[in-house]
């Protein structure tokens, strides 16, 4: 079982409907999660930044984490064509020396069709 | 800013051949993250640098890979020889190591998007 589990799609909505994305995970010992997006041939770019558990919201983006579930989600709402993407999910452990690499999930292509 | 810096943007060469590709961080950040993108695995971590110093290379494939972080502002990945199995998109990623949760932004740059044939 991989350590970060992500349906990869596709996923196409119309404009203006609630997305939900989800990630689960193995790992009890993951403290710190995040959700990238990334345009098609360019680099991730972090969405979403959430410590532990919780609901975290930027705008039209949400983001929950339910650690007793090791279940992760992000919400957008309104979505716009722009949101279309490839949003990954992406979690690390707590360590003392602060700057571990990332385990990701392989992502989730999603189209909001206009 | 100009952001996380890769070169080449694109490399095709041949199998056995050497190919190197190049880093350069965002100005300030002390942590450095290589990164391998392919449609079976997704995004994995090969190796980090904390303050120019190796801190986990676990995820390098093989001895056929080798990073190196000669001063803060440069870094290469080096695979020799190659092999098709390589073809993927490598991602460079840095950000600032101050331990704190705040600073867990990593930047991405464009990516080298290497074909080995």
């Amino acid at each position: 079982q991989k350590e970060v589990e992500q349906d990869p799609g596709p996923l196409s909505v119309p404009e203006g409907a609630i997305v939900s994305l989800n990630c689960t995970y193995s790992n009890s010992a993951f403290q710190y999660f995040m959700w990238y997006r990334q345009y098609s041939r360019k680099g991730p770019e972090l969405l979403m930044y959430t410590y532990s558990s919780g609901n975290k919201e930027d705008g039209r983006f949400t983001a929950q984490v339910d650690k007793s579930s090791k279940y992760i989600s992000l919400f957008i709402r309104d979505s716009q064509p722009s949101d279309s993407a490839t949003y990954l999910c992406a979690m690390r452990s707590h360590s003392g020396g602060g700057a571990d690499g990332l385990t990701f999930g392989k992502g989730t292509h999603l189209i909001i069709q206009p | 800013d100009a952001g996380v810096i890769q070169s080449p943007r694109h490399e095709v060469t041949e199998m056995g051949q050497e190919v190197t590709l190049r880093c350069k961080p965002i100005s300030g950040h002390n942590s450095l993250f290589w990164y391998r993108q392919t449609m079976m695995r997704g995004l994995e971590l090969l190796i980090y640098f904390n303050n120019n110093v190796p801190i986990d290379d676990s995820g390098m494939p093989e001895d056929r890979f080798s990073a190196k972080m000669p001063n803060a502002s440069f870094s290469t990945l080096k695979i020799q020889p190659s092999e098709p199995r390589d073809s993927a998109v490598y991602f460079c990623a840095s950000r600032t190591h101050a331990g704190g949760a705040s600073t867990d932004t990593q930047y991405f740059g464009p990516g080298t998007r290497l074909t080995v044939l």
